[in-house]
């Protein structure tokens, strides 16, 4: 069974610091990896996708995630935060049929 | 852009009463999802379904139904509403059949049983 843990359920950056949010998954095989942004009162819509053709994945909005096996993880990073960046952002794992999603970490930018 | 949409968008209602909360797609996708969202929760998926006529019970147990009698439309039905149903509902579609797909998701019904 797939687990993904991510670790912080609430970030603040300062405006035009790193973003980091760590996601780590649980799996016997390397999964399809996902990050998802959810901005308030709207569903998750899709950031990047991990697929195994490259480990540096780059997505919407300016970030990336990178896939490190020997570490079972799938850290999001942007270089420069922006105060739209203010979201919730989940971490996902899809293996064979079902996706399993994080707790979620909101993101907070402050000006 | 993500065509798949979900009314009613709030839904504020008494103990006891059925809803049902409607989920469509544009998109002609086979597969599609019920999550229920909590503050401070991950996603639990509550139904799935392959294709018409296909449902599943997801990971989290739930006193709701659904039914799949076309591609497009997967509504999920409660049949007498509890305060423990509060919460927001999300569906979803994605292509093909594996975890590999991406999932296109639905504004949400932000459901309150009083």
């Amino acid at each position: 069974a797939q687990s993904v843990t991510q670790l912080g359920s609430h970030v603040s950056v300062s405006e035009g610091a790193l973003v980091l949010l760590r996601c780590n998954y649980s799996s016997s095989v390397p999964p399809y990896l996902f990050w998802y942004v959810q901005y308030p009162n709207q569903g998750l819509q899709l950031l990047l996708k991990y697929t195994s053709a490259a480990t540096l994945v780059k997505g919407i909005n300016g970030f990336e995630a990178e896939f490190k096996k020997s570490e079972t993880s799938f850290h999001l990073t942007k270089p420069s935060a922006h105060m739209s960046d203010a979201a919730e952002y989940f971490c996902a794992a899809g293996g064979y049929q079902k996706v399993t999603f994080g707790i979620g970490t909101k993101l907070q930018v402050i000006p | 852009e993500a065509d798949i949409y979900q009314t009613p968008r709030y839904l504020v209602i008494g103990t006891g009463k059925k809803i049902t909360l409607e989920c469509s797609q544009t998109m002609g996708h086979d597969k599609m999802y019920w999550y229920q969202q909590d503050p401070g929760m991950e996603l639990h998926l509550i139904h799935y379904s392959y294709g018409v006529n296909s449902t599943e019970k997801g990971d989290l147990s739930s006193e709701s139904t659904v039914s799949r009698i076309r591609t497009e439309h997967f509504p999920l039905t409660l049949e007498s509403a509890r305060p423990s149903h509060t919460s927001q509902y999300l569906c979803a579609s994605s292509e093909g059949t594996s975890g590999g797909g991406t999932q296109y998701f639905g504004p949400g019904t932000r459901l309150t049983v009083l």
